[in-house]
């Protein structure tokens, strides 16, 4: 049974599109990420939701929009889909937020 | 606001040879600190953390990594590295309050593993 496990793993589309990745965990957490991955591998928090509360918001661009359906699950929905997109996206879960975050496989998106 | 410093983009070992990977943080309080490896086409899997207590805490793997307060440091040890440890390593850290758990990594070392 994976922990944290992310739908697609690949997704690939066009300019201007809208699209979603879904992220779920079966560990009973109570805090969820969405980091994203960039082309020289260098990773960084895009948001955290705790109890379905955000509670972290980087400077992340409003086409992008988490949905935490309930604690286990938290989506990312990003409109307007643009080349600078294009990365990594990795959920990962923790049982508070200062514990240790365990990460899904991620997600590669491309934009065309 | 923190950050992690791995000054070793890259690093290239003998099978059999000993390893450190290094880490630097910069924050006022001690931070919580992790090690992550990212294998090809991988997520991440948590090698070993530093909570409090004990400076040198082991991993998974055979590794094994000392927090040394007065150098801001956490270094990532193992003294025989095996093929299958090539792969790419990442320190991060969470400052705990008011972070909210938000993790900052460092940029990441690559290792090679010659045969």
């Amino acid at each position: 049974d994976t922990a944290v496990s992310q739908t697609p793993k690949y997704l690939v589309t066009q300019m201007g599109n809208d699209k979603s990745i879904k992220c779920e965990q079966n560990l009973g957490h109570d805090t969820m990420y969405w980091y994203k991955q960039d082309s020289k591998k260098f990773l960084k928090i895009m948001f955290s939701y705790n109890n379905k509360e955000l509670i972290i918001n980087e400077t992340v661009p409003n086409r992008f929009s988490p949905k935490s359906p309930d604690k286990a699950h938290l989506n990312l929905h990003i409109n307007s889909l643009e080349l600078g997109d294009s990365a990594v996206y990795f959920c990962a879960s923790s049982q508070v937020p200062q514990d240790i975050q365990y990460f899904g496989a991620g997600t590669r998106l491309s934009v065309l | 606001a923190q950050s992690v410093t791995q000054p070793d983009i890259h690093i290239t070992v003998s099978e059999g040879a000993s390893l450190e990977l290094r880490c630097n943080y910069s924050y006022g309080a001690t931070p919580y600190l992790f090690w992550y490896v990212q294998s090809p086409g991988q997520g991440l899997q948590l090698l070993l953390k530093y909570f409090s207590g004990d400076t040198l805490v082991q991993g998974i793997k055979g590794f094994e990594a000392e927090f040394k307060r007065s150098q801001s440091s956490f270094n990532l040890r193992k003294p025989s590295v095996h093929w299958s440890d090539a792969a790419e390593y990442f320190c991060a850290v969470n400052a705990g309050g008011t972070s909210y758990g938000k993790l900052t990594f460092g940029q990441g070392t690559i290792l090679t593993v010659h045969p």
